[in-house]
């Protein structure tokens, strides 16, 4: 079936340090491909998505680009804040199906 | 705010109790989803609901079900509760049945504990 797998965490990063979240994706057909986020306490926040082949989204400065070559969808930010701490999970939803497969969510520490 | 509301927040309960936690979609959305975060098992998916039908089910057990309402809200039941079943139970909607182009909008969860 369809799969995500995330880099282990915890992730601890200096304020203004580069970030990089990676994500690898197994499916059977063209899946949409999603990064939500989870402050502490709260719900989950969708905060960028790309539904096809080399589509970047990006939102608060976060991007990340659907490679299907290398079935990856890794999560960039080039200068993170304390606000950023998190934990953070990338998805996919294939065409077909009624659901988001989760991968198993990477915990984000920026220290100030 | 995403505009999917749950209730309650918190729910505290016994071993082999029932509890019934609701769900109210972002205006205008047709399908409810529920999903279960758990330590050991990250997030899962349970089950789907479109306009009153269930359409998906997940990793949902035989003790928990779920409808929708014709005013589309949810309620998911869970019964003969275990202390496994201590999770975060999280409600999403989106507008229509197409899970791979639509966007799942969160609700803040129902936090879950079985004593």
């Amino acid at each position: 079936g369809d799969s995500v797998t995330q880099m282990e965490g915890p992730v601890t990063l200096s304020e203004e340090a580069f970030l990089t979240i990676n994500c690898t994706y197994t499916a059977t057909g063209y899946p949409s491909l999603f990064w939500y986020v989870q402050y502490p306490g709260e719900g989950l926040q969708l905060l960028l998505k790309a539904t096809k082949a080399d589509d970047k989204g990006s939102n608060k400065g976060f991007e990340a680009t659907y490679r299907k070559e290398t079935t990856s969808f890794h999560l960039e930010k080039g200068s993170v804040q304390v606000s950023d701490s998190a934990v953070y999970f990338c998805a996919l939803s294939d065409r077909g199906a009624q659901k988001l497969v989760f991968g198993q969510g990477t915990r984000l520490t920026i220290n100030p | 705010d995403s505009g999917v509301t749950q209730t309650p927040k918190h729910l505290i309960t016994a071993t082999g109790q029932r509890v019934t936690l609701r769900c109210s979609p972002r205006s205008g959305d047709l399908s409810v989803y529920w999903y279960q975060q758990s330590l050991d098992q990250g997030l899962q998916f349970l089950i789907q609901y479109y306009n009153g039908e269930e359409r998906a089910k997940g990793n949902i057990l035989e003790r928990f079900s779920a409808q929708q309402f014709p005013d589309l809200h949810s309620e998911l039941n869970l019964s003969s509760l275990e202390l496994g079943d201590s999770a975060l139970y999280f409600c999403a909607s989106s507008p229509s049945t197409s899970g791979g182009l639509d966007t799942q909008y969160f609700g803040p969860g129902t936090r879950l504990t079985v004593l």
